[in-house]
């Protein structure tokens, strides 16, 4: 069974104090994975999809990487803006729904 | 690109009554659409997978009959709650696949639905 485990649960930064939220997963076959951030009481927005291991992608000061069992997702300088749930999700070899952690609920405190 | 709407954003309505939401991609085609549920504080949780031109499929212990899914354009999927129940008031959220796609799912806002 595809599984996706997201850690920690919760975590509580200083402004400008970088870091790192964890995604391991198995999955029968990667066809994609994808980090999304959710603020309360909205849809989840998308922010990147990785394909295969060793890949990276970037954007503004959220950085993501991928092995062959967990991804990254690294926060560098953050700001209060960026506290949100930041959710992982994964897709197996064909068109299959998504399978979601349950999330890391980041907090940055000015 | 890839802007999802759903609308309404919040329906109240009265126990035994139906509500109709509605999901359409907006700058995109989408032949696969998807319906969550999320509960306060907690993660998504898929209900059904809805394909153009054809029935949805249902998550393990969605009824079928309670959440009507119909996706007749590639732009549209709508879900109505029918008879409608305290509990299942929840935050209700649809995702779109753009056809031919790798697979990445575009959410729309969410539905507040409050249920008295």
């Amino acid at each position: 069974e595809d599984q996706v485990t997201q850690s920690p649960e919760a975590l509580r930064l200083q402004e400008g104090e970088s870091s790192s939220l964890n995604c391991s997963y198995t999955v029968s076959g990667l066809r994609g994975l994808f980090w999304y951030r959710q603020d309360p009481g909205k849809g989840p927005e998308f922010l990147f999809t990785l394909y295969s291991a060793g890949e990276e992608k970037e954007k503004e000061r959220l950085k993501a990487t991928l092995t062959k069992k967990e991804s990254f997702l690294h926060i560098t300088a953050p700001k209060p803006e960026d506290s949100a749930t930041y959710l992982c999700a994964v897709q197996a070899a064909g068109n299959t729904p998504l399978v979601f952690g349950k999330g890391t609920r980041l907090s940055v405190i000015a | 690109g890839a802007v999802v709407s759903q609308h309404p954003s919040w329906v109240i309505c009265k126990s035994g009554t139906s509500v109709k939401i509605e999901c359409r991609s907006l700058d995109f085609q989408a032949t696969t659409m998807f319906w969550y549920r999320q509960f306060p504080k907690q993660s998504l949780m898929l209900m059904a997978t809805s394909n153009e031109g054809s029935k949805a499929t249902y998550e393990q212990g969605v009824e079928k009959d309670k959440f009507l899914i119909n996706h007749a354009s590639l732009t549209l999927s709508t879900l109505t709650v029918t008879s409608a129940h305290p509990e299942d008031s929840s935050f209700y959220i649809c995702s779109a696949q753009r056809t031919g796609g790798l697979g990445t799912q575009y959410f729309g806002p969410g539905t507040r639905l409050l249920v008295l």
